[in-house]
């Protein structure tokens, strides 16, 4: 059984802080990795991909992966009150079309 | 980004009636495109997913011909909820890939009285 898991928190953070979100993965042959945001009753908006080991940064978002450690994680630089939200893990499942969601982790960002 | 539409946004129905959702891929062809459903403060729950030209394939513990899904063209898929009962009431959301990335409608919120 192929698993993603995230702390479901929530985390708090204060405003203009950085906040750190993990997600670990149980498919070793899992290539594409992605960080999803919902806003409660909203469907998930895309934020961030990443392929490759190391660092990728889109703005205030940086994506981190680590396929040894099997871990993905986003941090998010200078982190707003509109940055509340759900942030989903998504992974893809070796050897199919699929995706495996994780739970989400619920970021609250204090003004 | 890719764009993918998803209607009827909102739909209440009496319980026994069939409700159809419709998901387009509006600027991409999308082979494969997915079926969820998202209860409150939970996480998305795959359903089906559904290849174009082709039987969808649904996951354990979903019944196909409750769900029925359609995938007509690389850019159309529907999803038909028969018989609909309160227990049905939940967010549906559908997902195309576009073959780099998963870009989501959406949503779709059923309420059966």
């Amino acid at each position: 059984q192929k698993e993603v898991e995230q702390n479901s928190g929530p985390l708090s953070v204060p405003e203009g802080a950085i906040a750190s979100l993990n997600c670990t993965y149980s498919d070793r042959g899992s290539q594409s990795f992605f960080w999803y945001r919902q806003y409660s009753g909203k469907s998930p908006e895309l934020i961030m991909f990443i392929y490759s080991n190391g660092d990728k940064e889109d703005g205030r978002f940086t994506a981190q992966l680590n396929k040894a450690s099997q871990y993905v994680s986003l941090l998010i630089r200078d982190s707003q009150p509109s940055d509340s939200a759900t942030y989903l893990c998504a992974v893809d499942v070796s050897g199919t079309y699929k995706y495996i969601f994780g739970t989400g982790t619920r970021l609250k960002v204090l003004a | 980004g890719a764009v993918v539409s998803q209607h009827p946004s909102w739909v209440i129905c009496k319980s026994g009636t069939s409700v159809k959702i419709e998901c387009r891929s509006l600027d991409f062809q999308a082979t494969t495109m997915f079926w969820y459903r998202q209860f409150p403060k939970q996480s998305l729950m795959l359903m089906a997913t559904s290849n174009e030209g082709s039987k969808a394939t649904y996951e354990q513990g979903v019944e196909k011909d409750k769900f029925l899904i359609n995938h007509a063209s690389l850019t159309l898929s529907t999803l038909t909820v028969t018989s609909a009962h309160p227990e049905d009431s939940s967010f549906y959301i559908c997902s195309a890939d576009s073959g780099e990335k998963l870009f989501f409608g959406s949503g779709t919120q059923l309420s059966v009285l």
